[in-house]
């Protein structure tokens, strides 16, 4: 069972360049998250999808554009990347209870 | 102010002992509560929810204090293995609020 996998693990990027990040989860659950972590703070959601859909802002959209493609997968994407994007990716999914599963997360650095 | 605040540490503790620690939160209408664990550079999982009467598992023991709004978490005969960042975490409807974490180091 491999619950939420992300791709890629590591990416480096140039200022001004582009990526998506891949998300995907195979326990049948209908909300997903993307988070970003940096040092010293807690977790910060950017956007969440409450079912297969839709798609809402969280507390740090700006920058960020996603897609969920169906109800396994919920893409993140940098259309410009910045210095300040520079962080900790993890994407989860809500299962029973309120809990969330995490991905491995995605460690970017832009230059 | 922020949503869940955490004492950062860190608290080092020798094998064996007893680590508490609390966190605090601002909404005073959030529904449920959970404490996370985080090794290093991993992602987080979940250690245990908290309930209002208070719950533990194992050598965890979770509090919660609505009243004053905040949750607790102590960790009893401390191991090595029990050397991680414990988030303490907030549901208000749709939204997970973390807090920065709390680190625990647990030395030989």
């Amino acid at each position: 069972n491999a619950g939420v996998t992300q791709t890629p693990k590591f990416q480096v990027l140039k200022t001004g360049q582009s990526m998506t990040l891949q998300c995907a989860q195979d326990m049948n659950h209908n909300s997903m998250y993307w988070y970003r972590q940096d040092p010293g703070m807690g977790l910060r959601l950017i956007y969440y999808s409450a079912s297969e859909g839709t798609t809402d802002k969280g507390e740090v959209p700006n920058g960020y554009n996603v897609s969920r493609l169906n109800k396994r997968e919920f893409s993140l994407r940098l259309e410009s990347a910045a210095p300040s994007q520079t962080s900790v990716y993890f994407c989860a999914s809500r299962g029973t209870a309120d809990t969330q599963y995490f991905g491995p997360g995605t460690r970017l650095t832009v230059l | 102010r922020k949503e869940v605040e955490q004492d950062p540490g860190p608290f080092n503790v020798p094998e064996g002992a007893t680590v508490a620690f609390n966190c605090t939160y601002s909404n005073s209408a959030s529904q449920s509560f959970f404490w996370y664990r985080q090794d290093c550079r991993k992602e987080p999982k979940l250690l245990m929810s908290v309930y209002s009467s208070g719950n533990e598992d194992g050598r965890f023991t979770a509090q919660l204090n609505r009243a004053s709004q905040y949750i607790s978490l102590l960790i009893r005969d401390s191991k090595l293995s029990d050397s991680a960042t414990y988030l303490c975490v907030v549901n208000d409807d749709y939204k997970l609020s973390f807090g920065a974490g709390t680190t625990v180091t647990v030395r030989a």
